[in-house]
């Protein structure tokens, strides 16, 4: 079956400290993936996208992520965390083939501490 | 260039009800894709239209139906409305069909009582 798991459903870091979040999924054709992002009230904003080519993808707000096809992963980091970083994280699933949808995980919750 | 937007923002029906939500596409955007959010939850996809036509359809029932116009806007209709119906619905538009990069609203929050 198609899913995408969050591992962490709640995280906490210190302002300043460096995030990762993790993303493991399941999918039986080449994965198309991305990382969104939540903030109270908004829709959601894409971080960053892995589709082909070099795995280790770069987003925005300093965000990165780094695709790897023998653990199934695509985890979510950033050297440095702001403030302003607070909000739900979702990674998603899809392809470009028939099945057009995404798939997505239940997201985790980033808190962070000044 | 104007983003993706959702109207109502907030609304409230009562069980049994029919609901009708709608979204504008952002600018040259020819697909729309809906999604129900429940509360502590991931988005959940509903179907997605291309160019006026249903263009893949996720698990819900036949209550749940859409249309797309002519300008790329689009409508969610939801019949007899149960209250796990209650979530944020979520529009989201892109450049073509496929899983290419999707804009999103910001939401419409339906609550049934």
């Amino acid at each position: 079956a198609q899913s995408v798991t969050q591992p962490d459903i709640h995280i906490t870091v210190s302002e300043g400290a460096s995030l990762e979040l993790r993303c493991n999924y399941s999918y039986g054709a080449t994965p198309y993936l991305f990382w969104y992002v939540q903030s109270p009230g908004q829709g959601l904003q894409l971080l960053l996208k892995y589709f082909s080519g070099d795995t280790l993808v770069q987003g925005i707000k300093g965000f990165e992520a780094e695709f790897k096809r023998s653990q199934s992963s695509f985890n979510l980091r950033k050297p440095s965390v702001h403030w302003s970083d607070a909000a739900e994280y979702f990674c998603a699933v899809g392809n470009a083939g028939n099945n057009r949808k995404l798939i997505w995980g239940l997201g985790t919750s980033l808190a962070v501490n000044p | 260039e104007t983003g993706v937007t959702q109207s109502p923002t907030h609304l409230i029906k009562t069980r049994g009800q029919q609901v009708t939500l709608r979204c504008s596409s952002q600018s040259g955007h020819n697909t729309v894709s809906w999604y129900q959010q429940a509360l502590g939850q991931g988005p959940q996809f509903i179907f997605q239209y291309y160019r006026e036509e249903e263009n893949g359809r996720g698990n819900f029932p036949p209550r749940f139906s859409g249309l797309q116009f002519p300008n790329y806007s689009s409508e969610l209709n939801v019949n007899a409305l149960e209250l796990d119906d209650s979530a944020l619905y979520l529009c989201a538009s892109s450049l073509s069909a496929g899983v290419s990069e999707q804009y999103f609203g910001p939401g419409t929050r339906l609550t049934v009582t």
